[in-house]
């Protein structure tokens, strides 16, 4: 069974950083394609973006919104993949998530539970 | 501002139909495939539909998706008080190089 769990959800001041995890169980995790997904309390989704699998470049696409701010980097020899984000703004305030793409089916396949983080002063 | 625009809201009696409506563009929607997320109150979003009408693995028949031109639609039949959630389209830019998840419609039962 896939499984995804995200941590590192902080409580941060404005123009700090964040570094957070999701872990990948119950799949080749090293084949996969890792996408980042937050949302903005009371509001909709929004993809930050993924990285590929190593066979595939391990190259990384952003959404424009974000590109720049976010660096999403992998490590699978631990079944992980990261978001790192400098320079903190309170409208970054949001859950995130991470989500398999296309694991087994077309699509975000498999969504992990969410990681809070609060940027405030 | 999504490039997928979904309506805000959408509503039904139990046992009836709605349909959620997400227009796009030629560089996604047109050309790539369409999915569709459901996100339960207080939970994480799953995958519905995908490759357009899809269903994903234990997805009710009731749920249906489809494509013409540069939109789509989900419906869902036979309504239920547990259908209740925010519903989201989402597809590859083929000019953004990204995913594009339409703003969310959320479903209430009457």
């Amino acid at each position: 069974e896939v499984h995804l769990v995200e941590s590192g959800g902080v409580l941060v001041k404005p123009g700090g950083s964040l570094r957070l995890s999701c872990a990948g169980s119950g799949f080749i995790f090293s084949n996969a394609w890792m996408n980042w997904v937050r949302q903005a309390p009371g509001k909709g989704l929004e993809w930050i973006g993924r990285i590929k699998s190593k066979a595939n470049g391990g190259t990384t696409d952003y959404a424009a919104t974000v590109k720049g701010r976010f660096t999403i980097s992998r490590d699978d020899s631990a079944n992980r993949v990261y978001l790192h984000r400098n320079s903190l703004k309170i409208e970054d305030t949001a859950v995130y998530y991470c989500a398999t793409g296309a694991v087994e089916l077309p699509g975000l396949d498999y969504w992990g539970q969410g990681t809070l983080v609060t940027v405030s002063s | 501002q999504s490039v997928l625009t979904q309506p805000p809201s959408v509503s039904a009696a139990p046992g009836q139909e709605v349909t959620i409506s997400c227009s796009g563009s030629s560089s996604n929607i047109a050309y790539n495939s369409v999915s569709w997320y459901q996100q339960l109150p207080g939970t994480a979003p799953k995958l519905l539909i995908y490759e357009n009408d899809k269903r994903s693995s234990g997805i009710p028949a009731r749920f249906s998706g489809s494509k013409s031109g540069t939109s789509a639609t989900l419906g869902i039949a036979g309504l239920q008080t547990g259908d209740e959630a925010d519903y989201y389209c989402g597809a590859w830019d083929s000019s953004l190089s990204a995913v594009l998840l339409g703003g969310g419609t959320k479903l209430t039962v009457l």
